[in-house]
């Protein structure tokens, strides 16, 4: 069946550090991968999208990575600060217009 | 600009009551889609309109769903019936086409508890 997951535990790191989230796919073959963070009680908000040709994607301190072997992309936030602390969702395009999404991973940066 | 805005935020209901949750999504924008977001779970797609159209309702979880789109705009998603396990978030989203690589930009969502 198909599944992404998303660590279901909290990523818990000190402000400056480098936070990387993982997403695992199986059973898919996604033109596109999508970042989201969501803040309590607000809808996701789109962060990167990354393409399958495209190995790498970056926006001032985020970097998405994408291992369509590894059916893998990571998604990192250098120099964190605690305003990053949220839930971020990654997010596969299923089809030309279906985004499924994983689970999410809660993100605490701490002072 | 305006975003994408959802009604009411918050809906409290006994089991068995109807209840009609409501999107304005983004001017201008043709699609838009339907989640629903359990507590600590992932987005759940549960429909997709292009214009006043649903071609993909495969994601609505019982007939006792249903959802319209009127004038490629404001979208209503009405549950009959309703059970306690139908207690969630209902988010809405649209984009300014099909899917690829357009962003869909959220609402808040609905808080819907079934009593």
């Amino acid at each position: 069946s198909q599944k992404i997951e998303q660590n279901s535990e909290a990523l818990n790191i000190q402000e400056g550090k480098t936070a990387t989230l993982t997403c695992n796919y199986t059973n898919y073959s996604p033109a596109y991968l999508q970042w989201y963070r969501q803040d309590p009680g607000r809808g996701p908000v789109f962060l990167l999208l990354i393409r399958e040709n495209e190995k790498e994607k970056r926006k001032e301190r985020l970097k998405v990575t994408f291992d369509t072997t590894l059916k893998q992309s990571l998604f990192h936030i250098t120099a964190s600060q605690p305003a990053d602390s949220a839930t971020y969702l990654c997010a596969l395009l299923d089809g030309s217009y279906k985004l499924i999404f994983g689970s999410g991973t809660r993100l605490l940066v701490r002072p | 600009g305006a975003g994408v805005s959802q009604s009411p935020s918050n809906k409290v209901t006994e089991k068995g009551k109807d209840v009609e949750l409501r999107c304005d999504p983004i001017s201008g924008h043709t699609a838009l889609y339907w989640y629903r977001q359990s507590l600590g779970q992932g987005l759940e797609f549960l429909i997709y309109f292009q214009g006043n159209s649903a071609p993909d309702k495969s994601g609505l979880p019982s007939d006792r769903f249903s959802a319209e789109r009127t004038g490629g705009s404001v979208s209503t998603l009405t549950i009959q019936r309703t059970q306690q396990e139908d207690s969630a978030v209902y988010l809405c989203a649209s984009s300014p086409t099909r899917g690829g690589t357009d962003t869909q930009y959220f609402g808040p969502g609905t808080r819907l508890t079934v009593l």
